[in-house]
């Protein structure tokens, strides 16, 4: 069963405007974290933000922002005043699972996204 | 500092070929990984280690060996390339934690014919 999921393949945004990129996930683990990364055409992964289970507050990284909705299992990025530069695929990410000494990472299908001048 | 280098970037093989991807890294991490990007796929874990001499196996193993006997590098090896392996392959590392993102390499492109 997919635990990371992002639903849209690609996405359109305006130059300028907010974009918002969607992610569930499932877990049975109640302390688990979320990460969103970049991917530029360059092919290099770019992290951009992160959300713990446990923060009360929504993360936020410059023009960047977590959706967490806990009781959704939503963790939606949320990009301001979009730029040309946003243009890239857009990953989610989950660690859970303590085992062997460490936990493990889940990564979603991405999102591609392309802004328009 | 370098951050996670990887090499070589791009590498054609024969079926039945053998190599190894290199990946090291100078930030002290214990805890290193391989991951392949196929389309539509998303990012799949390979290996991964939490230290010297300490590894174990992700969610598509087979058809790949780690090893890893010093912090620094963390090599993958393909003993019989299959065109199934045609990916990019990123390695990964950050310090043990509940919260540390992870530094990828700059990937690697691998073609099997």
């Amino acid at each position: 069963a997919q635990k990371i999921t992002q639903t849209q393949p690609g996405m359109f945004v305006q130059e300028k405007e907010a974009v918002t990129l969607d992610c569930t996930y499932d877990t049975s683990d109640q302390s688990y974290g979320l990460f969103w990364y970049k991917q530029p055409s360059s092919g290099e992964m770019i992290f951009l933000i992160y959300q713990g289970s446990y923060d009360e507050q929504n993360a936020t990284e410059g023009r960047y922002s977590l959706n967490f909705q806990k009781a959704r299992k939503s963790a939606n990025l949320v990009i301001s005043a979009s730029q040309l530069g946003d243009s890239a695929m857009y990953f989610c990410a989950m660690r859970e699972g303590y085992t062997s000494g460490t936990y493990k990472y889940i990564f979603g299908t991405g999102t591609r996204l392309k802004v328009l001048a | 500092n370098a951050g996670v280098t990887q090499t070589p970037k791009f590498q054609v093989l024969k079926t039945g070929q053998s190599m190894t991807l290199q990946c090291a890294q100078d930030m002290n991490h214990e805890y290193m990984s391989w991951y392949r990007q196929d389309p539509g796929m998303g990012l799949r874990l390979i290996h991964y280690s939490v230290g010297a001499g300490i590894t174990d196996q992700g969610e598509v193993p087979n058809g790949y060996n780690v090893s890893r006997s010093t912090t620094e590098d963390f090599p993958l090896r393909l003993l019989s390339a299959a065109p199934s392996q045609t990916s990019v392959y990123f390695c990964a590392s950050r310090h043990l934690g509940t919260h540390n993102e992870q530094f990828f390499g700059p990937g690697t492109r691998l073609t099997v014919l």
